[in-house]
Formats: structure tokens, sequence, C-alpha cells
């Protein structure tokens, strides 16, 4: 069974840093992997596609890898701003399985 | 991408009573997925919903507890049937769009449920 394990479960960083946020996956047989973001009692928000025949996507101050080989992906935020604070996810779809696998999310807030 | 409207956002429900949930999307999609996010957890699969046909239900998770309706390309709902304090979570609707592994989910903005 795909297990899927973000840490750390919770960051505080000041403003103005770079940050990364992990996601660790257990099978490497994984067809595309998604970013989302959360915030609290609300719905997810799709931030980033690593389709799987990609390593790395981009959008704005985001980028996000992926390693199939290692069973990570990385999401980079740059000059981190306090309306980044929110829980971040990562997801993904397995090969010949119609339904997503989510991370443990990580809780990050960004201290002005 | 897809525009889901989700409703209620959040409700405050007595132990025993039903709840249902709507969702209606902007455009048409063959499957919907409802999920559960109990409080500080990820999220779980409840059920797919395909137009036309019965829901596809996840281990743990049964049609008398959660029945789902889809009565069109467009809308589904979910009801929390017999509620209790354990039942009080998130509950999101969901879409796939594009093919492949090009395919992206987007999410409803949720029902936030409490169980008193």
């Amino acid at each position: 069974k795909q297990e899927v394990t973000q840490i750390p479960a919770a960051l505080s960083v000041p403003e103005g840093e770079n940050l990364v946020l992990n996601c660790s996956f257990t099978d490497s047989a994984i067809y595309n992997l998604q970013w989302f973001r959360q915030d609290p009692g609300k719905g997810l928000t799709s931030l980033l596609l690593i389709q799987s025949s990609q390593r790395e996507q981009t959008s704005g101050r985001l980028n996000a890898s992926l390693d199939k080989s290692s069973g990570r992906s990385t999401l980079y935020i740059a000059a981190s701003q306090p309306g980044d604070s929110a829980t971040y996810l990562c997801a993904h779809w397995g090969f010949g399985n119609e339904k997503l696998t989510f991370g443990t999310g990580t809780r990050l807030t960004i201290i002005p | 991408s897809a525009v889901i409207s989700q409703k209620p956002s959040r409700d405050i429900c007595q132990r025993g009573t039903s709840l249902t949930i709507q969702c209606q999307v902007d455009s048409q999609v063959t499957m919907m997925f409802w999920y559960r996010q109990q409080p500080g957890q990820s999220l779980t699969l409840i059920a797919t919903a395909n137009q036309g046909s019965e829901a596809t239900y996840e281990s743990g998770f049964v049609i008398d507890k959660f029945p789902i309706s889809r009565p069109n390309l467009t809308f589904s709902t979910l009801t929390v049937s017999n509620m209790s304090p354990e039942d009080s979570s998130i509950y999101l609707c969901s879409v796939g769009k594009g093919t492949g592994d090009a395919e992206k989910l987007f999410f409803g903005s949720g029902t936030q449920l409490s169980v008193l």
C-alpha cells in the first residue's frame, strides 16, 4: 500500500525566507504528483501538477520537483509572505489507480 | 480548470439527523469524488460518483451512511445520515480535469460539519 509522508508536520519561518517542503512516497510507480494548499476550514487549491514525464514545474514563487527514483517531491517557496501561511498537501495518482493518495500535510506559518 | 460550488459551507447538526451536501461544477465531468477530512488529518476518499450508475465506495464507507446522488454531469450530492459526533469533519467534493497524466484534481470549498 502506497504511503505518502510529509515532513515536517509544521513549520514556522520569518517572512522573506525561502523554504522547502518535502513529500516522500514509498512506491516509485507514481503517475503524476500534485501539490495543493488548504486554508483553515476550507477546500483545497491546486498549486502545481508534475506529470509522469516531467521533473519539475514552476508557477511564480513556487517550484515543485519530482524524483521518482528516490521517492521524493519538494515544493520550494521563494521569498515567503504571510499570505503563504496554510497547510500544504501533496498527492499522487498511481498507475492503474483511479484515486489520489494524499500526504499527511505540512502546516506552514510565515511570521511577519 | 473547474469551478466547483459546494454548499453549505458549514453546519452544526444534532446527533441522529442527516445533512445533504451539494456540489455544482461549471462544466460536465465524468467522475466526481467525495472526500472526508477529519480534524487534523489528511483527506480520505469516501466514494467516486459516476453519472448514471451507483457510486463506488471505498473500504470503510457504506451507502446507507453516505448515500450519493449523481443526476447529471454537473451535479452531485452527498448525504451524511444518522450523524454522530464522530462524523464531525470537513467534507469535500472534487473533479478531475484533463486526460492521462495531465489530469488535475480541483476541489470545492468544503463543508465543515460539526455534530453535537
